[in-house]
């Protein structure tokens, strides 16, 4: 079964200052898909980032850009340049790619506090 | 393009009441995904819809049932509501394995 573990609950990070956001998952596919959600306090899961897990890249978007170390099943993100902005929930989540869409399993969260 | 739209934003029932939610899609998305989110359990996955079948199932009891229709919009009910329903019940729409976009979620109360 997968599973998801975001070791986390809260991190505080300096304005303007960079910020790793630790997930590990496990699986036994070798064929999956990796993403991170950002959630204010309003409710909406924001799409973040996508890692395929034969992605030869690290992906990026904008200031996220996932950290993917197949090997230790990691996939951590990191903001860059953090702003006030980014105070939210940030989840990891997983699906399995080899049968069209499959559910999305999600880690328990971690709690992002920027400060002034 | 709109993005994901759930209606409505907002539900206050009581226990044994029913209730209905609807998710509308990304045009032209074809699979639309519910999930339950609660302080206790986290993110759950409900059911999934693809081209008006359900495609995939969590573990959910029966009370919980879906469906979607030809214009790829999806509705979930809820029977005989209890206290531990009340959640915020996303729905995320997806064309594509690598895009799984989530609607603003409806925030259920239960008393």
């Amino acid at each position: 079964a997968q599973k998801i573990t975001q070791t986390q609950p809260g991190m505080f990070v300096q304005e303007k200052e960079a910020v790793t956001l630790d997930c590990t998952y496990d699986t036994s596919d070798p064929s999956y898909g990796l993403f991170w959600y950002k959630q204010p306090s309003s409710g909406e899961m924001i799409f973040l980032i996508y890692q395929g897990s034969y992605d030869q890249q690290n992906a990026t978007e904008g200031r996220y850009s996932l950290n993917f170390q197949k090997a230790r099943k990691s996939a951590n993100l990191v903001i860059s340049a953090s702003q006030l902005g980014d105070s939210a929930m940030y989840f990891c989540a997983m699906s399995l790619r080899n049968s069209g869409n499959t559910p999305l399993v999600f880690g328990k969260g971690t709690r992002l506090s920027v400060i002034a | 393009k709109a993005g994901v739209t759930q209606t409505p934003r907002y539900l206050i029932k009581t226990r044994g009441q029913q209730v209905t939610l609807s998710c509308s899609p990304i045009s032209g998305h074809r699979s639309v995904s519910w999930y339950q989110q609660t302080p206790g359990q986290g993110l759950q996955f409900l059911f999934e819809y693809f081209s008006e079948t359900q495609r995939n199932k969590g573990n959910f009891p029966g009370r919980f049932s879906g469906r979607q229709f030809s214009n790829s919009r999806s509705e979930m009910n809820v029977s005989t509501l209890e206290l531990g329903d009340s959640a915020l019940y996303l729905c995320a729409s997806s064309s594509k394995v690598e895009t799984q976009y989530f609607g603003p979620g409806t925030r259920l109360l239960v008393l």
